[in-house]
């Protein structure tokens, strides 16, 4: 079946440093990937996405990149402020599948000033 | 902005206990999903729901948990006999139409004791 490997938290960082959070996935076929992100006390938001291979999903600084010779999706952003402090969940949609999510575990990032 | 809101946020009840957890989804949304995470554990999903039923559901929703939208406006997720395992984070989300980004809500804390 479907399945999603999220590097394990939590990842503490200090504001303007460089953020990578790894995730691969397990998939037939050609899933759609996300990210999405819970900050305290709210629902999961997305925050970006990729529906094909190659495909970088980018919002607020975030980017991601579809790859998949190596069935990765890793989260990167170049400098990190406090207010990224968030859960951040990797996730998949297998097409057909009435579009049900599958995530990994959530690494959760906090960044100090 | 429309979001998709959840009661209570933190609901106790003892083994053995009926609980119904409340979504309201986003108004013009024609599909809402139930999905649970256990502390520690990947977030599942449980149910999708469209057009007054259940289009599919996980292994993990079985004969004691029930879906409803009992009034055009409220999504409940009903558990009929609670279970110590049933302790988890329930979130409810909705999108417009089947490929559409999900909405999620806050989430509702379950402890079963």
């Amino acid at each position: 079946g479907n399945s999603v490997t999220q590097m394990e938290g939590p990842v503490t960082l200090s504001e303007e440093a460089f953020l990578t959070i790894n995730c691969t996935y397990t998939a037939t076929g050609y899933p759609s990937l996300f990210w999405y992100v819970q900050y305290p006390g709210e629902g999961l938001q997305l925050l970006l996405k990729a529906t094909k291979a190659d495909d970088k999903g980018s919002n607020k600084g975030f980017e991601a990149t579809y790859r998949k010779e190596t069935t990765s999706f890793h989260l990167e952003k170049g400098s990190v402020q406090v207010s990224d402090s968030a859960v951040y969940f990797c996730a998949l949609v297998k097409g057909g599948s009435n579009y049900k999510l599958t995530f990994g575990k959530g690494t959760l990032l906090t960044v100090n000033p | 902005e429309p979001e998709v809101t959840q009661t209570p946020s933190h609901q106790v009840t003892q083994m053995g206990q009926e609980v119904i957890l409340r979504c309201v989804p986003i108004s013009n949304h024609l599909y809402f999903y139930w999905y649970r995470q256990i502390l520690g554990q990947k977030v599942e999903f449980l149910v999708s729901f469209y057009n007054n039923e259940i289009s599919e559901k996980s292994e993990i929703f079985d004969d004691q948990f029930s879906v409803e939208r009992p009034d055009g406006s409220n999504f409940t997720l009903k558990i009929r006999s609670t279970k110590l395992e049933d302790s988890a984070m329930y979130f409810c989300a909705s999108s417009e139409d089947i490929s559409n980004e999900q909405f999620f809500g806050p989430g509702t804390r379950l402890t079963v004791l």
